[in-house]
């Protein structure tokens, strides 16, 4: 596997139930980024982890909930989902923003549909 | 709050042609100003950016322009391909952690 990769690529679920988005970087980066994608809209940054710590959390309902074991791997658990919430989930890494600000390397999104 | 404006959000041009794409920024202090491409299916990628300190970049058939007392910055893309066919992204940023995007410009080359 090379760069940034995610699974799953499509999901669906009802607004009862829990899943998570997986990432996985291949690049070596230290910083690991979630973003959500909505049709017409900029991309919104969710949350950023640097060297495993979250840095930044961009106000963002609690029934999304990130986990960052390393470097490499990031997951969003997702729990009593609105339909709001359907959309393309952008996970991203690039090197260490704390000395500049670096190119983000993004995977191909997980489509998420909310019933 | 900080935004980024972009336009147009459709730009269809004959191929061969040239296609601008402008953005405008309310924060003053950003200083690194990057443009990604997302092809349908793929995440967005890194085709150029341009940092405060220089008004203008080149790589072979994209370049960027930087105006920052106006606080706008515009991707020029020449002899456009099939292949720029995409949606393309501008962002801007002020801090390390955070990229401002623009909503997005569909670019359609016509064959």
């Amino acid at each position: 596997e090379t760069g940034v990769t995610q699974t799953p690529r499509h999901l669906v679920m009802g607004m009862t139930n829990k899943k998570s988005l997986k990432c996985e970087q291949h690049l070596g980066h230290n910083a690991m980024y979630w973003y959500k994608q909505s049709a017409k809209k900029p991309l919104e940054l969710m949350f950023v982890y640097n060297f495993k710590e979250q840095t930044e959390n961009n106000s963002v309902p609690s029934r999304f909930s990130p986990e960052c074991p390393n470097s490499s791997h990031l997951f969003l658990h997702l729990h009593t989902l609105q339909p709001e919430d359907s959309a393309l989930y952008l996970c991203a890494s690039s090197q260490d923003p704390s000395g500049g600000v670096y190119e983000q390397f993004f995977g191909p999104g997980t489509r998420l549909t909310v019933l | 709050g900080e935004n980024v404006e972009q336009h147009p959000s459709t730009l269809s041009v004959q191929e061969g042609d040239s296609a601008v794409i402008k953005c405008t920024y309310s924060d003053s202090a950003s200083n690194y100003f990057p443009w990604y491409k997302q092809e349908l299916g793929k995440g967005p990628q890194l085709i150029i950016d341009i940092r405060s300190n220089v008004g203008e970049k080149k790589d072979q058939r994209i370049a960027v322009t930087l105006n920052k007392t106006a606080k706008h910055f515009s991707l020029h893309i020449t002899e456009t391909q099939p292949e720029d066919s995409a949606v393309y992204f501008c962002a801007a940023s002020w801090s390390n952690y955070q990229l401002i995007w623009g909503a997005g410009t569909k670019l359609i080359i016509k064959p």
